[in-house]
């Protein structure tokens, strides 16, 4: 079984801060990715990675970086938590055959 | 027009009935298309890929396809309170191999 995981269930962090969110995946899978989940506006794609070091803009990329220095791990970066990047953030890992699977999430806070 | 759409609902449904889900895509050159279930406060899970005209099942659950229709549906048999959930429709669209579309999702409600 594919497992992603995720370095925190739920994250409160104050305006400004600087945010790291990580996300590991242990299938040597090359492609991942970072969504933000909210009600009404469903899963939006705000960054990927299809290899090593390699990274694409999704739909919805201001605001955050990414880092991918090492194939199973895939960080997201908020340079300067604002409160409307408070979210559920979504991490997942894409195989062969282009399904996509999901760590159990990050619900963010910003206040 | 959206990309892919779903409604909304919620579908409510009797214990024990046929919940059929239905999603709309644009792209008519889209190749893969998925199904993923979504209880309420978790992420989402990979329950039904599938990537060619017709009907593919697997378990209490059928995708079915028509691309010339640009439609994709999922019927879940035999339903049960713990299929209650949101049921979401993804699509990879032609050119972006990477990437899926999700729709907003369904939300079922199965009644016992």
């Amino acid at each position: 079984d594919v497992k992603v995981t995720q370095s925190s269930r739920y994250l409160v962090k104050r305006t400004g801060e600087k945010v790291f969110l990580e996300c590991v995946q242990d299938m040597d899978h090359e492609n991942m990715f970072w969504y933000r989940q909210d009600p009404g506006l469903g899963l939006r794609l705000i960054y990927f990675s299809y290899d090593v070091k390699m990274k694409e803009k999704g739909d919805i990329p201001e605001g955050y970086s990414v880092s991918r220095e090492k194939k199973e791990r895939f960080s997201l970066i908020l340079e300067s938590a604002s409160t409307n990047q408070t979210s559920m953030y979504l991490c997942a890992s894409r195989d062969y055959r282009g399904e996509q699977y999901f760590g159990p999430g990050t619900r963010l806070t910003v206040t | 027009q959206k990309e892919v759409e779903q409604n909304s609902g919620p579908l409510s449904v009797p214990e024990g009935a046929i919940a059929s889900l239905n999603c709309t895509y644009s792209d008519r050159g889209s190749q893969s298309f998925f199904w993923y279930r979504q209880y309420s406060g978790k992420s989402p899970e990979l329950i039904m890929s599938i990537y060619s005209n017709g009907d593919k099942e697997d378990g209490r659950f059928t995708a079915q396809l028509n691309k010339a229709s640009q439609y994709v549906s999922l019927l879940i048999r035999d339903s049960q309170p713990s299929d209650s959930a949101t049921y979401l429709c993804a699509v990879n669209p032609r050119g972006a191999t990477n990437k899926l579309i999700f729709g907003t999702g369904t939300l079922l409600a199965v009644q016992p």
